[in-house]
């Protein structure tokens, strides 16, 4: 069991490019998010999926998508980064429903930096 | 305002002290709290629930004032692996109770 799984672990790009950060879980849960994290902010919701073919946005959506075809993957895309994009990046997942709904597990994180 | 408000700290204590962090949100309607740990550089982990009575877990204590809208972590005999941020974290009324995260109170304990 491994738990929520993130790849890469550190990435740089140049403003303009794109590209997609990978999240998966195996603990079969219908709730995935994703964060970002600057000092002194705390996490920020970009985005979230309550299940397979659903997803909407959270606190800071703009330049950024994603998808959810399967309960497992939630992928994260950066349209065209800008170095406001510059930040540590977390997948999380959890139950939508019952008394652990509420004990969310996060991956380990992306370290995205934009020059 | 933000919705959840948190002391960043440091806060510097040595090993043994007691240290108690306190943490207020905006949304009186909020029904559910509590605290995660984040190490330096790693992903946060859930801590413990803060439930309407109180609750204790080893040396961590953790309760809930809803009159004041704040909630407090209390540690006593502060160990060296306590050091850490500690986020509060509060649920949104409404659709799935998607978790609001503070910012973080650092803990630094020292020998």
């Amino acid at each position: 069991n491994a738990g929520v799984t993130q790849t890469p672990k550190f990435q740089v790009l140049k403003t303009g490019q794109s590209m997609t950060l990978q999240c998966a879980q195996d603990m079969n849960h219908e709730y995935m998010s994703w964060y970002r994290q600057d000092p002194g902010m705390g996490l920020r919701l970009i985005h979230y999926s309550v299940g397979a073919g659903i997803t909407d946005q959270g606190e800071v959506p703009n330049g950024y998508n994603v998808s959810r075809s399967t309960t497992e993957d939630f992928p994260l895309r950066l349209l065209s980064a800008a170095p406001s994009q510059t930040s540590v990046y977390f997948c999380a997942s959890r139950k939508t429903w019952g008394a652990a709904s509420y004990e969310q597990y996060f991956g380990p994180g992306t370290r995205l930096t934009v020059t | 305002r933000k919705e959840v408000e948190q002391d960043p700290g440091p806060f510097n204590v040595p090993e043994g002290a007691t240290v108690a962090f306190n943490c207020t949100y905006s949304n009186s309607a909020s029904q559910s709290f509590f605290w995660y740990r984040q190490d330096c550089r790693k992903e946060p982990k859930l801590l413990m629930s803060v439930y309407s009575s109180g609750n204790e877990d080893g040396r961590f204590t953790a309760q809930l004032n809803r009159a004041s809208q704040y909630i407090s972590l209390l540690i006593r005999d502060s160990k060296l692996s306590d050091s850490a941020t500690y986020l509060c974290v509060v649920t949104q009324v409404g659709g799935y109770n998607k978790l609001i995260f503070g910012a973080g109170t650092r803990l630094a304990v020292h020998p």
